[in-house]
């Protein structure tokens, strides 16, 4: 069973900054098969990033997926103020069929 | 425009049943692989369960293997779950959501619906 840990748990910064949002599986898997969310509170998470590097219909070119193996990133180049949101990494496998990271939580500094 | 609504949400006591429903329009049903997912308060996401486009496979997590059960009816553009001997831990939010890939594939989930609450308690 592939796990997914995100990191940091939580990450706070400013407005304009640059966040780097980290998700590592427990064993290599492939990219075609890795995606990133957005949720923010009260509402059903959003497709960001899909197949690791490519983003979903509508999603601002600030946010941008990377990564490959056991290590990916969600980076997001300038923080807007609708960004604070947590975010969540999937990877479709066999076992179970999808798992999903535990989240990381944007908040303002 | 993609939607999907989500309903029967409720409370339910331990060991009760309830069904769930999805309700889609804007995209072509009978084409896409379906999803429930959910979400205990204040926790994070987990995937419970999907079934392909024509229906006639399925899958499951663990925890609701046994319990539940999946379906679609794509007269009605309707995706179910049949949730039975639920479980305190059973409780959350339920979204649907449809699968998306390349050629017909389901490797992540867009778009999803605002969900709905099932509370197991007695």
């Amino acid at each position: 069973e592939i796990v997914l840990t995100q990191s940091p748990g939580t990450l706070s910064l400013s407005p304009g900054e640059r966040a780097t949002l980290s998700c590592r599986a427990s064993q290599s898997v492939g990219s075609t098969y890795f995606a990133w969310y957005q949720q923010k509170p009260g509402q059903a998470p959003r497709l960001l990033i899909y197949a690791a590097s490519y983003r979903a219909t509508g999603i601002p070119d600030r946010f941008s997926g990377s990564g490959s193996g056991t290590d990916f990133t969600l980076t997001i180049s300038r923080l807007e103020p609708e960004d604070f949101a947590f975010y969540y990494c999937q990877h479709y496998g066999n076992s179970p069929r999808y798992t999903f990271g535990q989240g990381t939580k944007l908040e303002i500094k | 425009e993609v939607q999907l609504l989500e309903s029967g949400g409720g409370l339910v006591q331990p060991g009760g049943s309830l069904r769930l429903s999805c309700a889609a329009s804007g995209f072509t049903f009978t084409s896409y692989v379906m999803n429930w997912v959910r979400q205990a308060p204040g926790k994070g996401l987990e995937w419970v369960s999907e079934i392909s486009a024509g229906g006639d496979s399925t899958y499951y997590a663990d925890s609701v293997k046994g319990r539940f059960t999946i379906s679609r009816d794509n007269s009605k553009n309707t995706l179910y779950v049949q949730m039975s001997n639920l479980r305190v831990e059973d409780t959350a939010v339920y979204y649907c959501a449809k699968g998306s890939g390349w050629y017909g594939t389901s490797y992540w989930f867009d778009p999803w619906g605002q969900g709905t609450l099932v509370t197991v308690s007695s």
